[in-house]
């Protein structure tokens, strides 16, 4: 399978733990995004990074919020001290970058619950 | 003000009739466009594209058409298909930065 995996598919959480979500993209992406989706919205964007490097990170992220590329191919997504407005689904999208035009190919997400 | 709007939640048509579905968006800086079709606890799967150069892009099905003064798009789907129901996303990169920024979608349901 050479599509963006993420892991895990599911994750039930209490409030006030961690959680932590890994996306592997496409191999040879070089950009790695993150959104959030909740019912009803559209994806939201949260942060990408071009290689290893972060390039932009939304308001939406919070401090509690951390996301990391350190080698530049796989990514980590942590919350901490999760709260119930957290619950939403976690989409990971990766792009081969040249300029220009660019198209996005999505992970099948994480579902975070928070009880 | 950059958004990209989807005014109809949802959307039902008959197998083998056209499924129209529409994108309206604030900003004339915006160039690029993109639908992206989703099913249930999948991700979003890239379906169309357009670019303001245009006013219709076509592929098999699915042909987006583009009209700029109006900043209007929309999504023709010729058969709709049972298998075509899906959650229907319209997106837009932000022209100031490399976001995606997405519609809150279009349910369509194509029945037999």
């Amino acid at each position: 399978d050479t599509g963006v995996s993420q892991d895990p598919r599911h994750k039930i959480t209490k409030r006030g733990q961690n959680v932590t979500f890994r996306c592997d993209p496409i191999s040879e992406h070089n950009r790695l995004y993150w959104y959030r989706q909740t019912l009803g919205q559209g994806p939201e964007f949260l942060t990408y990074f071009q290689n290893e490097a972060q390039l932009e990170k939304s308001r939406l992220l919070s401090d509690r919020f951390s996301a990391e590329r350190p080698k530049g191919s796989f990514s980590t997504l942590e919350i901490q001290r999760t709260e119930q407005g957290d619950s939403a689904m976690y989409l990971c999208a990766s792009s081969l970058f040249r300029g220009g035009d660019e198209k996005l190919f999505f992970g099948s997400g994480t579902q975070l619950s928070v009880l | 003000d950059q958004q990209v709007k989807q005014n109809s939640p949802s959307l039902s048509v008959q197998e083998g009739r056209i499924s129209i579905l529409n994108c309206d968006y604030t900003n004339s800086m915006f160039d690029y466009f993109l639908w992206y079709k989703k099913y249930p606890a999948e991700g979003p799967t890239f379906l169309i594209s357009i670019s303001s150069i245009k006013d219709k892009n076509e592929d098999g099905r699915f042909t987006v058409f583009l009209n700029k003064s109006a900043k209007h798009l929309s999504l023709h789907i010729v058969p709709s298909q049972p298998g075509d129901s899906a959650v229907y996303f319209c997106a837009a990169p932000s022209y100031n930065t490399d976001k995606l920024i997405f519609g809150t979608g279009t349910r369509l349901q194509v029945f037999p």
